[in-house]
């Protein structure tokens, strides 16, 4: 499975946007990004999920670079309930939905 | 999305007992994961629960040690069996809804 790498922690403004990077350069063209987030106390959540093109839903916007080695992950005005840690994965498309392996994340705090 | 109902949310046993966590999801689900969360650490996936068929287990986790049921399609349980303090963990139970997966919200595990 392609590996990623994502910094351990980061600090937001409320009401300011995250942007969470993810490397991921060893990735395949098949390998979907996906990203979850686990509030503290909670099971992971699911935000978002993409293969090339960039996406967004009501949480979040997906960035995936051209050559696919990196994204970003956008919260466009954080709150102080998206403090979390972020999980950034690459998923094969053989492998089971359900297989999912979580790296060590990327602990985002949003302060006042 | 499917809605996990997990129990009991924590618990504090003593070495060598057992516990049986109970998962139950609002929907017909064909396949349940399992995982588990060491203190300060990420996910790591347990097994795979069918109906009908015997749990799937990842490298490292054996049946006798993490027995698992899944009667019906909406319900499994998972034992951890002669605990130690060692399991002391939140264990987590997760269904797939498509391309994604939805969590419980864990069962919090002290073995004294």
């Amino acid at each position: 499975d392609a590996k990623t790498t994502q910094p351990p922690s980061m600090d937001c403004a409320e009401g300011r946007a995250a942007n969470l990077p993810c490397n991921h350069s060893t990735i395949s063209g098949n390998e979907y990004v996906y990203w979850y987030r686990q509030i503290h106390s909670q099971g992971p959540q699911y935000i978002i999920h993409g293969l090339k093109n960039n996406e967004t839903n009501e949480m979040a916007s997906l960035i995936i670079t051209e050559d696919r080695k990196s994204s970003t992950l956008i919260l466009p005005h954080a709150t102080l309930r998206d403090t979390a840690v972020y999980y950034c994965i690459v998923r094969p498309p053989r492998t089971s939905y359900g297989k999912l392996t979580f790296g060590q994340g990327t602990i985002l705090t949003v302060h006042p | 999305s499917a809605v996990i109902s997990q129990k009991p949310s924590r618990d504090i046993c003593q070495r060598g007992t057992s516990l049986t966590i109970q998962c139950q999801v609002d929907s017909q689900v064909t396949m349940m994961f399992w995982y588990r969360q060491q203190p300060g650490q990420s996910l790591t996936l347990i097994a795979t629960a069918n109906q009908g068929s015997e749990a799937t287990y990842e490298s490292g986790f054996v049946i006798d040690k993490f027995p698992i049921s899944r009667p019906n399609l909406t319900f499994s349980t998972l034992t951890v069996s002669n605990m130690s303090p060692e399991d002391s963990s939140i264990y987590l139970c997760s269904v797939r809804d498509k391309e994604k997966l939805f969590f419980g919200s864990g069962t919090q595990l002290s073995v004294l």
